[in-house]
């Protein structure tokens, strides 16, 4: 079952501007992550947030994290058209035994030059 | 070594075949996962195996049947599919519980039933 959503769900922008997704979420977590998808292939990690943790940056990445509206925002600074991708967040759960990661709708962000 | 490893990249399938996906990783990861995805929807997990036991299994049906040989190897085992089974089929490694890094995802298989 799906934890999160996402929205926008398609996003264009062109290059040079800042690009946010927003997610929200339904359970109680241990983090959130976001990751990036090319083409139907294999997920890239971007980024880790912890539920005690509020904002985190990682290089053109800034993650903001609301634990009492349970959402999360990613922006994509001076977006470039290599940023031209899928984006999901991703809810890292309490499950007692292993970690279990439950992703959102996603947001397809293009990137034109 | 930071990578997962899947194998066949694609893979075509009749109804009454038997065949198996591969992933193997050499992290250290001790919990190993697989994932379906459809066409433009998000991956939904399906096995989780921590330290090589069977920790959470999502209801999934028994013509998926997951093996995990030792630590660093995972795979599925497939018979009597479906053409609705047809997806992109992910794994990915992690440390366990208490993530600081994220998962790491292989480029999957993909699972064409026909």
């Amino acid at each position: 079952s799906q934890q999160g959503e996402e929205d926008p769900q398609a996003l264009s922008i062109q290059e040079g501007e800042n690009a946010t997704m927003n997610c929200s979420y339904k359970t109680s977590i241990n983090n959130l992550q976001w990751y990036r998808q090319n083409s139907g292939r294999g997920l890239v990690h971007l980024i880790l947030i912890r539920s005690n943790e509020r904002e985190k940056h990682s290089g053109r990445l800034r993650v903001t994290l609301d634990t009492s509206k349970k959402s999360s925002s990613l922006l994509i600074t001076a977006s470039r058209a290599a940023d031209t991708a899928s984006y999901f967040c991703a809810t890292d759960a309490p499950t007692g035994t292993a970690s279990k990661l439950t992703f959102g709708t996603g947001t397809r962000l293009q990137v034109t030059l | 070594d930071t990578e997962v490893t899947q194998t066949p990249k694609h893979l075509v399938m009749g109804m009454t075949n038997k065949k198996s996906l591969k992933c193997e990783q050499h992290m250290g990861h001790r919990a190993m996962y697989w994932y379906k995805q459809k066409a433009k929807k998000p991956p939904e997990l399906m096995f989780v195996y921590s330290y090589e036991k069977l920790s959470i299994n999502e209801s999934v049906p028994s013509r998926f049947s997951p093996e995990c040989p030792n630590s660093s190897l995972l795979n599925l085992h497939l018979h009597a599919l479906q053409p609705e089974d047809s997806a992109l089929y992910l794994c990915a490694s992690s440390q366990g519980r208490l993530e600081r890094h994220g998962y790491t995802f292989g480029s999957g298989t993909r699972l064409t039933v026909v």
